[in-house]
């Protein structure tokens, strides 16, 4: 079970689109397509942005949108705003009823 | 709206034992599959245990193995996570999301003496 691996941080300017990854192995990500993201603001509970690596809940701006291409999953946000501005966790389903989350990306709109 | 509110945090010494409960509501219980998620001051998401919407399958993180249990009451609609053996390192604010997708407001664990 070890944490899949997510740069510490990337930044884009309002509009501008970022690309955040998420690299695992073929036991958890390259091996399920159920890998999801979760948004969190500072203090506050993580909010699911996509799932099944391509899905969004009801009320997720398509803006949000997920990828997989072997074992790395990506995030892409599009037409950056400031409220995006926030931490980015890539979660993974990893066989046997198991889970296992990156360690977290720090996105800053500039 | 889903609600999902925990309780049962607070401050315990190391080999201490607390519950976690996670009451929901304005979902059919039942149906889904349940998870514990916890955030140690400063850090990140790490996934905690699952239990099937049946609970008749349930996995931990190595970490908690053996010293965690994630149980379900559907009678209740409450979820559960009954934790011993508490160590230091599991101080944390800890979630409960059904299926990722809502979460909870989380309860904090602090293990200290």
């Amino acid at each position: 079970q070890s944490a899949l691996t997510q740069p510490r941080s990337v930044s884009g300017s309002p509009g501008q689109s970022v690309t955040i990854s998420c690299t695992g192995t073929s036991s958890d990500v390259g091996g399920y397509n159920s890998v999801a993201w979760c948004q969190q603001h500072p203090g506050k509970a993580p909010k699911l942005m996509t799932y099944d690596v391509t899905k969004r809940p009801s009320g997720v701006p398509d803006r949000f949108s997920g990828s997989k291409s072997g074992n790395t999953a990506s995030l892409t946000i599009s037409g950056l705003q400031a409220e995006d501005e926030a931490d980015y966790y890539c979660c993974s389903f990893a066989g046997s009823y198991t889970w296992v989350f990156g360690g977290g990306t720090k996105l800053t709109v500039l | 709206q889903v609600q999902l509110v925990e309780s049962g945090g607070g401050v315990v010494q190391p080999g201490g034992s607390l519950r976690l409960s996670c009451a929901a509501s304005a979902f059919t219980f039942s149906s889904y599959g349940m998870h514990w998620v916890r955030q140690a001051p400063g850090k990140g998401l790490e996934w905690v245990a699952f239990i099937r919407s049946d609970g008749s399958n349930k996995n931990y993180a190595d970490s908690v193995r053996g010293r965690f249990t994630i149980s379900r009451d559907t009678s209740k609609n409450t979820l559960y996570l009954q934790m011993n053996g508490l160590r230091a390192e599991d101080t944390a604010v800890y979630y409960c999301a059904q299926d990722l997708l809502d979460w909870g407001q989380g309860t904090l664990v602090t293990v200290s003496s």
